[in-house]
């Protein structure tokens, strides 16, 4: 089970935002986050833990391993208003989504 | 550059069985790099796996799901399909189709191209 929290985050522009995802055990670096806005598709930023997605800004980076992860974007921008999911594949071919993180511009 | 697109029935009856299909253009299809996943996201936007397929036709299933699931994959028309027996409303969502890369050998955690989904509701 992937827990993802804080559920929403309110920041304004430019200032860091700090997503956890936390897992129930060990995925060791069997993870991905995405980014979805209304009526799209998720979008892969991050692959195996801590690996930029190709095209995505520098701005947004991820680390950890094991059961703690976590994702930041260093300065936020308006378009980074989204809803933020993790996803686990350490039982491939299974896979599993955390329950997302809202985040909002002010 | 490779785009997924599903078309689906958009309604389905409950005990009915839904069908949904995702079309490849661009890209390598059948070259052994990757696996073609189906996805679902409930209208809590909850996200859900539900299964895979690869060029071979080897498949794998949710567990939750395995028993009324049923991927199948035509590479001549570079599409693959999702059969879900016995509908319900609980299986109303938008159906997702996207790509797993495994062309290092092994595959790269995450789904890296999606569809637009398609929405299918359940309902009589």
């Amino acid at each position: 089970v992937l827990t993802q929290s804080p559920a929403t985050l309110s920041l304004s522009p430019g200032e860091r935002a700090t997503l956890s995802c936390r897992a129930s055990q060990s995925v060791t670096f069997y993870l991905a986050w995405y980014q979805q806005k209304p009526g799209q598709a998720p979008r892969l930023l991050i692959y195996d833990a801590s690996n930029r997605a190709t095209g995505i800004p520098a701005r947004f980076s991820a680390s950890g391993s094991g059961t703690d992860f976590t994702l930041t974007i260093s300065s936020l921008e308006p378009e980074d208003s989204a809803v933020y999911y993790c996803q686990q594949s350490t039982n491939w071919p299974a896979h599993t989504f955390g329950g997302g993180t809202k985040v909002e511009i002010k | 550059q490779v785009q997924l697109q599903e078309s689906g029935p958009g309604l389905v009856k409950p005990s009915q069985t839904l069908s949904v299909t995702c079309n490849v253009s661009g890209g390598s299809f059948n070259n052994g790099n990757y696996y073609w996943n189906w996805i679902r996201q409930f209208p809590g936007k909850g996200l859900e796996w539900i299964g895979h397929i690869y060029y071979t036709g080897s498949t794998a299933y949710n567990p939750s799901l395995k028993s009324r699931v049923t991927i199948s994959i035509d590479t001549s028309k570079r599409q693959f399909s999702l059969r879900l027996d016995s509908v319900t409303a609980a299986d109303t969502a938008v159906y997702f189709c996207a790509r797993e890369d495994c062309s290092a050998g092994s595959c790269y955690v995450g789904f890296d191209t999606w569809g637009q989904g398609t929405l299918v509701t359940v309902s009589s």
